[in-house]
């Protein structure tokens, strides 16, 4: 059972592109979870979505950033005209279903450089 | 504002001593506590958790960690550290979902 993989692993965009951030959680697993992570500081919850619901988004910023999980697929966080300020590492956790995050697993990460 | 607190951003042992990591939560009422551990250039991983029950939890990787309700305090223990144990140690509280700590990086020099 492959664990939570996040691609690409490092991503580089200039300023005014767009990002697109894959995470494809574990197997069986129905909710997934985005977090972001400035440098020097701690995860910051961005969004929780179970399939083809956006169930809590209160950590999204209010424009350029969406995410989505089809009912086919990854889940897909975008970030539209990105900025310098965008620059994180970007984390996407799992967990089956019932259980919320007290049983959620994390990827590695997509690493996000803006330049 | 609710938060967690981890109060050591760094902090530099040498092999065999002992860790004490603190973390304060400002949340009231019933909370799910959790330590995840990152090591460099890997995903967070679970070290253990307090649900309810014994206040003393048992982690993986010889790590334990004791809730104290009346401090709001999880401080993150291990007798004898390694070198190996280099990583940053992030505390959690599960409300909406989990909200972190701004973590600690613990370097283990040998």
């Amino acid at each position: 059972n492959a664990g939570v993989m996040q691609n690409p692993r490092h991503l580089v965009r200039r300023r005014g592109q767009e990002a697109r951030l894959r995470c494809s959680p574990m197997k069986g697993h129905s909710h997934v979870y985005w977090y972001r992570q400035l440098p020097e500081e701690g995860l910051k919850f961005m969004v929780y979505l179970q399939k083809e619901n956006i169930i809590d988004e209160s950590g999204m910023p209010k424009e350029r950033f969406s995410a989505e999980f089809p009912k086919e697929g990854p889940s897909i966080l975008r970030i539209q005209q990105v900025v310098r300020g965008d620059s994180a590492a970007y984390f996407c956790a799992s967990s089956p279903p019932g259980s919320h995050m007290l049983e959620a697993f994390f990827g590695q990460g997509t690493r996000l450089t803006v330049v | 504002a609710q938060s967690v607190s981890q109060h050591n951003h760094h902090v530099i042992l040498s092999e065999a001593a002992s860790l004490e990591l603190g973390c304060n939560y400002s949340y009231g009422g019933t909370v799910n506590l959790f330590w995840y551990v990152q090591y460099p250039g890997q995903h967070l991983q679970l070290l253990l958790k307090y649900f309810s029950g014994d206040p003393l939890v048992k982690g993986i990787k010889g790590f334990e960690a004791e809730f104290i309700k009346s401090k709001f305090s999880f401080n993150l223990r291990k007798p004898s550290v390694q070198w190996s144990d280099t990583a940053e140690y992030f505390c959690a509280v599960l409300r909406r979902a989990l909200t972190f700590g701004s973590g600690t990086r613990l370097q283990v020099q040998p």
